[in-house]
């Protein structure tokens, strides 16, 4: 009952390297998103997919691209990383029905120097 | 998009003590759900209480949806319910959890 699975675990890596965070869901799940959590505060959206074959912007989607590979699985690429992009990044899945509970992955800590 | 103010920031407690975490909302949501942060960085679910009154063990919730505001009790805590509890929220149909800041619980021996 794995639910969402996230890889890497951790990650560190140099000023303008680029990276893909990976993400799977088993729940059979519409919607995917991608969120990040700064020290001290909450989780911010990045880009979500409500469906399989669409992608939108969230709160802070600069420096960031996705794709929804297929119903399972989004991943998050990071195409020239940035000190500013340090951070834990968390994927999250839900129904996509209205109203219905989100559920998350152990998420990525990822450091750039 | 909706504001999320969570109180207190920082709470201590001695183990065996209970405590009352509190959520207030900008605008309305109908989506709302509670999240334990434990040690570790996992985030765990507690609950999804867009209205009402749940109860899970020694944790509870309470949601009034037309004051926009929620209550997480936690009831004889335990040095394990250490951690961060955050409360999210969004409108109907909406796809964006707006989360707030947290509440950093430490129950001490």
């Amino acid at each position: 009952n794995a639910g969402v699975t996230q890889t890497p675990k951790f990650q560190v890596l140099k000023t303008g390297q680029s990276m893909t965070l990976q993400c799977a869901q088993d729940m059979n799940h519409n919607s995917m998103y991608w969120y990040r959590q700064d020290p001290g505060m909450g989780l911010r959206l990045i880009y979500y997919s409500a469906s399989e074959g669409t992608t939108d912007k969230g709160e802070v989607p600069n420096g960031y691209n996705v794709s929804r590979l297929n119903k399972r699985e989004f991943s998050l690429r990071l195409e020239s990383a940035a000190p500013s992009q340090t951070s834990v990044y968390f994927c999250a899945s839900r129904t996509g029905l209205l109203n219905t509970e989100a559920f998350f992955g152990q998420g990525t800590r990822l450091t750039v120097v | 998009g909706i504001q999320v103010e969570q109180s207190p920031p920082d709470l201590i407690l001695q183990e065996g003590a209970n405590s009352t975490l509190r959520c207030n909302f900008s605008d309305s949501v109908n989506n709302l759900q509670w999240f334990h942060q434990n040690p570790w960085g996992q985030l765990i679910n507690l609950f999804y209480i867009p209205s009402g009154t749940k109860q899970n063990g020694r944790l509870s919730a309470t949601t009034v949806a037309t004051e926009r505001y929620s209550l997480l009790y936690i009831s004889s805590s335990q040095t394990t319910d250490s951690g961060v509890y955050f409360c999210a929220g969004a409108q109907t149909g909406a796809n964006n959890l707006f989360f707030g800041t947290g509440t950093r619980l430490t129950v001490i021996p």
